[in-house]
């Protein structure tokens, strides 16, 4: 199906460093979300956003919900080791769930 | 339960034969999706349930595919005649109510050799 265009692919950082990734797709999403996978789990959730141009903040995460519907973007401030995974960004309309193909994030102490 | 579950977490098999995959939602949960997430990829939509309305199996890569479920609990995937490019980890979420967020379970790692 129709994957979303995420990017970096990948990113390697040192501790403490931020991060900036996201996501754009050519069709409108009503609800974008941001998952983390960890090697061996299923992705958790991280950050949900539900109306156009809103601003969400969880601890380290902030995340955006573009203003045209069609991209998102995560942040992460103050990296640390356990940051360390591949995050996912998810569009969804009603039961249409779309992904990007994951940022891998590496952290070097 | 506390979350999805979905059994068995590795399945070593040998091309040809069928496989069985199974997955238990969150209690309570209307609507149930499986993905398929190859080595370094994203997540690909396989089928998807809703309470007893006719699954939408648009995403099903071959008629090898199959998927089951018992009114608003389990969910069996079924592949068939299983090839090689079939090894994947398949992932089971499920919401509350449409277009609310999903929660995953841990995956089935599938390897056919």
């Amino acid at each position: 199906g129709q994957q979303l265009n995420q990017s970096p692919q990948s990113m390697f950082i040192q501790e403490g460093e931020d991060v900036s990734m996201n996501c754009t797709s050519s069709s409108i999403f009503n609800t974008w979300l941001w998952y983390k996978q960890d090697p061996g789990e299923g992705p958790v959730l991280l950050i949900a956003l539900y109306k156009a141009g809103e601003l969400t903040s969880n601890g380290r995460l902030t995340a955006q919900f573009g203003i045209t519907r069609k991209d998102s973007f995560l942040n992460i401030s103050a990296s640390i080791p356990s940051d360390v995974g591949i995050y996912f960004c998810a569009g969804n309309n009603n039961n249409d769930m779309r992904f990007g193909a994951g940022t891998r994030l590496t952290v070097k102490p | 339960g506390a979350g999805v579950s979905q059994s068995p977490s590795n399945k070593v098999t040998e091309k040809g034969k069928d496989v069985e995959l199974r997955c238990d939602p969150i209690s309570g949960h209307t609507a149930l999706y499986w993905y398929r997430q190859r080595l370094g990829q994203g997540l690909e939509f396989l089928i998807y349930f809703q309470g007893n309305s006719a699954p939408d199996k648009s995403g099903l890569p071959s008629d090898r595919f199959s998927a089951e479920r018992t009114g608003e609990s389990v969910s069996t995937l079924t592949i068939q005649r299983t090839q090689q490019e079939d090894s994947a980890v398949y992932l089971c979420a499920s919401t509350l109510r449409i277009g609310e967020t999903q929660y995953f379970g841990p995956g089935t790692r599938l390897l056919v050799l």
